[in-house]
C-alpha cells in the first residue's frame, strides 16, 4: 500500500530534551516536506526536499532540522524543544516533474507536546 | 513572500446545496493550487488542483476556477453531501517549490 509514515503518533517530551519523528514514503517520491498545523493559522511549512541531500527552509524552519540521506526517509529533528513547539506535525511527498508537482500525500501526524 | 488568505473561516449549507470556497495569494509567481480536505484526525488529502496555464478544472461535483490577474482561485462543490463536511485548505506553490497554506475553511453540511 502506498503511504507515508510516521513515528511517532504522540510525543509528550519536556523543554530541552531532544527528539526526532521519523518520516517514510514508499512511492519513490522526489519531493518530501514537514509542515505544523495550529489552530487558525492552518498548515506551515517547516521545511522541504527535492530529493537526497537537498533541503531547503520552508516558512518556520526556527528550531528545527532536517536531514535527506535516503529518498525514502525524511527525518525532523527538534534539538532544544521549546513550549512553542507544541503542534501537530505532517509529513508529506510526492512526485516532482518538469511541469511541478504531483499529488502531495500526506501521513497520519504527530501530536507533539512539550512541556 | 508568499501569503494566502481563505474565506470564509466557517460555511454552513444545506445537503444539495453549493459551496464556494475563495483564497486569494500574493504573489504572482505562484503557478500551481492544491485544494485539500482534512477529516477528523487526518492528515490532508488532495481534492483537485489547477495550475496557472488552466482557468478552470472540474471533477464531478468540485471545480476549481483560477483568476491570475485577480489572484484568486475558488473552490465550487455542487449538490453536497453530509460527508463532505470537513476542513478545506487551499494553498498557493511559488517559486516552484514552497507550499503556503490558507487558515482553512470548515464546511458543515447540513442534512
Amino acid at each position: 500500500e502506498a503511504q507515508v509514515t510516521q513515528n511517532p503518533r504522540y510525543l509528550i517530551t519536556v523543554t530541552g530534551k531532544k527528539l526526532t519523528v521519523t518520516c517514510s514514503q514508499n512511492m519513490n517520491h522526489e519531493y518530501m516536506s514537514w509542515y505544523r498545523q495550529d489552530p487558525g493559522l492552518g498548515l506551515r511549512q517547516i521545511y522541504y526536499s527535492m530529493n537526497v541531500e537537498v533541503t531547503d527552509k520552508g516558512d518556520v524552519p526556527e528550531g528545527y532540522k532536517v536531514s535527506r540521506k535516503e529518498k525514502r526517509n525524511f527525518p525532523l529533528i527538534l534539538e532544544s524543544p521549546s513550549p512553542n513547539q507544541t503542534s501537530l506535525y505532517f509529513c508529506a511527498s510526492s512526485l516532482w516533474g518538469a511541469g511541478g508537482p504531483g499529488e502531495q500525500f500526506f501521513g497520519p501526524g504527530t501530536r507533539l507536546t512539550v512541556l | 513572500g508568499e501569503n494566502v488568505e481563505q474565506h470564509p473561516s466557517t460555511l454552513s449549507v444545506q445537503e444539495g446545496d453549493s459551496a464556494v470556497i475563495k483564497c486569494t495569494y500574493s504573489d504572482s509567481a505562484s503557478n500551481y493550487f492544491p485544494w485539500y480536505k482534512q477529516e477528523l484526525g487526518k492528515g490532508p488529502q488532495l481534492i483537485i488542483d489547477i495550475r496557472s496555464n488552466v482557468g478552470e478544472k472540474k471533477d464531478q461535483r468540485i471545480a476549481v476556477t483560477l483568476n491570475k490577474t485577480a489572484k484568486h482561485f475558488s473552490l465550487h462543490i455542487t449538490e453536497t453531501q453530509p460527508e463532505d463536511s470537513a476542513v478545506y485548505f487551499c494553498a498557493a506553490v511559488y517559486y516552484g517549490q514552497n507550499f503556503v497554506f490558507g487558515p482553512g475553511t470548515r464546511l458543515s453540511v447540513l442534512p
